[in-house]
């Protein structure tokens, strides 16, 4: 069984402050990493997902994630936040990328870039 | 290439009414999936379909819910004799036959009076 914990449901901050929003999660399988945002009102957006090779990953909008197998962590982060980040971010994980798989969400941190 | 598409976007019902949940996939993608999103909650798996086949229907309620994806047409879940704790947000994903990941719809937002 898989899981995913996002250690934070409120994360605060100001404009063009660092952020960084955590998520750790727990598999029997290998696994394969994702992060995607909800605006207002709209469907989900890959922000950016981690598949194999390099743990460093960079997806859309500046936004970067490590994958760290030893701490079972997969933390997105930004250097640089805009208003406009200002959404949910939900981070989740699947035993594959194929038809078949299925994606097990964690509940969601909430991103508030105040000006 | 438009994207998912689910319709309609807001369903507002009574309760005991029945709702009909609509999600035509990407053009070329022939696997769909439902996901329901409770109130402050994340994402939960529902189930997952191929053309005229249910495959996973493992986060199904046992009851009032169904599910199809017809070979003509939308996929269409539908939930009979609405109650209150059905209100939530109802995302349909798609994907292609082999690798290449979900695309999500915008959702149907349910909300039972």
């Amino acid at each position: 069984a898989q899981s995913v914990t996002q250690l934070d449901s409120q994360v605060p901050v100001f404009e063009e402050a660092p952020v960084e929003l955590r998520c750790n999660y727990s598999s029997s399988v290998s696994v394969y990493l994702f992060w995607y945002v909800q605006y207002p009102n709209q469907g989900l957006q890959l922000l950016l997902k981690y598949l194999s090779g390099s743990t460093l990953v960079k997806g859309i909008n500046g936004f970067e994630a490590e994958f760290n197998k030893s701490q079972t962590s997969f933390h997105l982060r930004k250097p640089s936040v805009h208003i406009s980040d200002t959404a949910e971010y939900f981070c989740a994980v699947s035993d594959g990328e194929t038809s078949g798989s299925r994606l097990t969400f964690g509940e969601g941190t909430q991103l508030t870039v105040n000006p | 290439n438009a994207g998912v598409m689910q319709n309609p976007r807001h369903l507002v019902r009574r309760r005991g009414q029945e709702a009909r949940l609509r999600c035509s996939p990407m053009k070329g993608h022939s696997h769909v999936y439902w996901y329901r999103q409770l109130p402050e909650e994340g994402l939960k798996f529902m189930v997952y379909l191929q053309k005229e086949n249910i495959i996973d229907e493992s986060g199904m309620p046992k009851e009032r819910f169904s599910a199809e994806f017809p070979k003509e047409g939308p996929s269409i879940l539908r939930i009979q004799q609405v109650v209150r704790g059905d209100s939530a947000a109802y995302f349909c994903a798609s994907s292609p036959l082999e690798k290449g990941g979900w695309f999500f719809g915008p959702g149907t937002r349910l909300t039972v009076l």
